[in-house]
């Protein structure tokens, strides 16, 4: 089946510790992005990627790093995360980097910073 | 930049009724819109999308938007709304200047039995 997972779906960390949001996909997409999804403000674009090696600033990347070494995975890094972290993250895949390819979005995690 | 405007909140409609979710957009460029909807504990899922042609796209479960290029508007239509359509619905634009999508705040939509 065609999908992009994440893990954890759930996570529950203290102000400071560093962690990872893994993102895979299966679909041989060249692009990748992720967003976190607050109330009221809708989805934010963090990162995204146009191919292996190619990674780029979206609109709120202060906080969070991201690397993509291999073409189906691409983690979420937050090496000291902080409150105003607390979100919804979603990860998403597209066929090309293109303007007219739809995004395959992940389940989410919920991330909470306390 | 781009930006997409949704501008209620919660779209409440009895069930059998039209039901339309609105959006409006500004893109310095040609723009590329999309809508998705996401139901409870889920992610986005994929609706439908303009690119060029028709300024009627159809897609999935239903679903239709009409594209206005002198409204910049790109409003979410379906005849007859079901129950199972009850979901959050976002509207987005891709710039093609800088390949970013920019999504709407989203669209609660409630289908009343």
């Amino acid at each position: 089946e065609a999908q992009v997972t994440q893990n954890p779906r759930y996570l529950i960390t203290v102000t400071g510790k560093k962690l990872t949001v893994t993102c895979s996909q299966n679909m041989n997409h060249e692009y990748m992005s992720w967003y976190r999804q607050d109330p009221g403000l809708g989805l934010r674009q963090i990162y995204y990627s146009m191919n292996v090696e190619v990674t780029d600033k979206g609109d709120v990347p202060e906080g969070y790093k991201v690397s993509r070494k291999e073409k189906r995975n691409f983690p979420l890094i937050l090496e000291s995360p902080s409150p105003n972290q607390t979100s919804l993250y979603f990860c998403a895949s597209s066929q090309g980097a293109g303007l007219t390819y739809e995004q395959y979005f992940g389940p989410g995690t919920r991330l909470t910073v306390t | 930049a781009q930006s997409v405007a949704q501008p209620e909140d919660q779209v409440n409609v009895a069930e059998g009724n039209p039901l339309t979710v609105k959006c409006t957009y500004s893109v310095s460029g040609n723009p590329y819109l999309f809508w998705y909807v996401q139901y409870p504990n889920r992610g986005l899922q994929f609706l439908l999308k303009y690119i060029t042609g028709d300024n009627l796209v159809k897609g999935s479960y239903g679903f239709e938007a009409e594209f206005n290029k002198s409204q910049t508007s790109f409003h979410l239509k379906k005849p007859s709304a079901l129950v199972s359509d009850s979901a959050l619905y976002f509207c987005a634009v891709r710039d093609i200047k800088n390949n970013r999508l920019a999504f709407g705040k989203g669209n609660q939509v409630v289908v009343i039995p």
